[in-house]
């Protein structure tokens, strides 16, 4: 079955520090991936997708198929990056499925 | 440019009322969704459409009916809520060939 796993559903890291956020996923056909980003009082919204392979507010995320990982990773976390994250699949088609989601608080 | 949009933003029930929550996109887009989010779980899916007059079962649809009688529109009802259904809803759509959800601000619902 397909799923989307975020082992970590608490992160805390200090301001300055490298920040990683962990996704692993299980597909069988050729996956999409997706990050999406929900700040406080805010609406979900799309951060990343591996297909663009671009850099968001300093964000990137690598597909690793033999990993079958797509971790978000930053060099230097801003307060401003304290939010909700969520790892998102593609199933083709119709439905995305979603992780449980990690909450990243950026410490002063 | 209002996007997605959800009503009511919030609404307190007791067990065993009824209620509808409305979503609204002016988009054009094939693809609507319903997604309960509650801590812990993620955002799981409840129904979703693929177009005008269709409904699909998600991953958690027991409890929950939906219909798409206009294409900008996607209902989501409780015919009899249960404090398990206390949670965020979030309505969201997509248009056709990519996977990019746009959602709605969320519902929140709490059964008491």
């Amino acid at each position: 079955a397909q799923r989307v796993t975020q082992p970590e559903k608490l992160l805390s890291v200090f301001k300055g520090a490298p920040v990683e956020l962990k996704c692993n996923y299980s597909y069988s056909g050729s996956p999409e991936l997706f990050w999406y980003v929900q700040y406080s009082r805010q609406r979900l919204q799309l951060l990343l997708r591996h297909i663009s392979r671009e850099s968001i507010k300093g964000f990137t995320a690598d597909l690793n198929k033999g990993e079958t990982s797509f971790h978000l990773k930053k060099p230097f976390a801003q307060e401003e990056d304290s939010a909700m994250y969520y790892c998102a699949l593609f199933q083709g088609a119709q439905k995305l499925v979603f992780g449980q989601g990690t909450r990243l608080t950026i410490n002063p | 440019n209002a996007g997605v949009t959800q009503t009511p933003k919030f609404r307190v029930l007791k067990t065993g009322q009824s209620m509808t929550l409305l979503c609204a996109q002016d988009m054009n887009h094939e693809y609507m969704y319903w997604y309960r989010q509650d801590p812990g779980m993620g955002l799981r899916l409840i129904h979703y459409s693929v177009g005008e007059g269709t409904t699909a079962k998600g991953e958690v649809p027991d409890g929950y009916n939906v219909s798409r009688l206009k294409k900008q529109n996607f209902l989501l009802g409780l015919e009899s809520a249960a404090p398990s259904q206390t949670s965020v809803y979030f309505c969201a759509s997509r248009p056709s060939g990519t996977g990019e959800l746009f959602f709605g601000e969320g519902s929140r619902l709490t059964v008491l």
